[in-house]
């Protein structure tokens, strides 16, 4: 089955500077990949995904960037706030008839 | 006002009792999940499932059962022979294929003494 791996466990940055957060998957079947941002006491949701024919999709202050052959996705957020502090998970899929499967997480510390 | 619902917020039981944690969805989602959460962990999926009547172990099912009797409800039941229940608990719905988005309820805190 898929596995997914994020590293570090955790990342601190300064408020203002950017942040990348990798995962790396193993299976080459999968061709959706989501992020989710989990606040402290608060439920995981989902803030960008990209799927497998696309390379990099931005929206806002936060972008993803897939690498097919590496096997491996990122998350970039540019200009972090303090409110970008949260648990980031991100996951694979395969897509139909599968399941997701999540990374660890990583937990963001922003220092203002 | 549609969403994914859990219940109880927090939830204290007696080593060796079962209990059941509900999860209740009116997103017309096809697909439900339960998974725990420990420090450090993330996200470990108990059980799935993709269509009524039909469900799927994930990668921590033992000591733990569901039911999937209707499209909205998938509780899940917590029995006396999971070692180290004390977690936290998600439930969470998407689309029949996996490459939809995923919603997640608040979560059920479960404190066994």
């Amino acid at each position: 089955g898929e596995n997914v791996e994020q590293h570090p466990s955790t990342l601190s940055v300064q408020e203002g500077d950017s942040a990348v957060i990798k995962c790396t998957y193993s299976d080459s079947a999968s061709n959706y990949f989501p992020w989710y941002k989990q606040e402290l006491g608060k439920r995981p949701q989902l803030i960008i995904d990209i799927r497998s024919n696309v390379g990099e999709k931005k929206d806002q202050r936060i972008a993803v960037t897939l690498n097919k052959t590496a096997k491996h996705f990122s998350l970039h957020i540019t200009e972090t706030q303090p409110e970008d502090s949260a648990v980031y998970f991100c996951a694979a899929s395969p897509g139909a008839n599968s399941k997701l499967t999540f990374g660890k997480g990583i937990t963001l510390s922003v220092r203002p | 006002d549609g969403g994914i619902t859990q219940s109880p917020k927090y939830l204290f039981r007696k080593e060796g009792q079962n209990v059941t944690l509900s999860c209740e969805q009116n997103l017309n989602h096809d697909a439900m999940y339960w998974y725990r959460q420990d420090p450090g962990q993330g996200l470990r999926l108990i059980y799935y499932s993709q269509i009524v009547n039909d469900f799927q172990k994930g990668d921590i099912a033992e000591g733990y059962s569901v039911s999937r009797e209707k499209k909205e409800s998938f509780p899940l039941t917590v029995t006396s022979a999971q070692k180290n229940p004390t977690a936290f608990y998600l439930c969470a719905s998407s689309g029949w294929t996996g490459d939809t988005e995923a919603f997640f309820g608040q979560g059920t805190r479960l404190t066994v003494v």
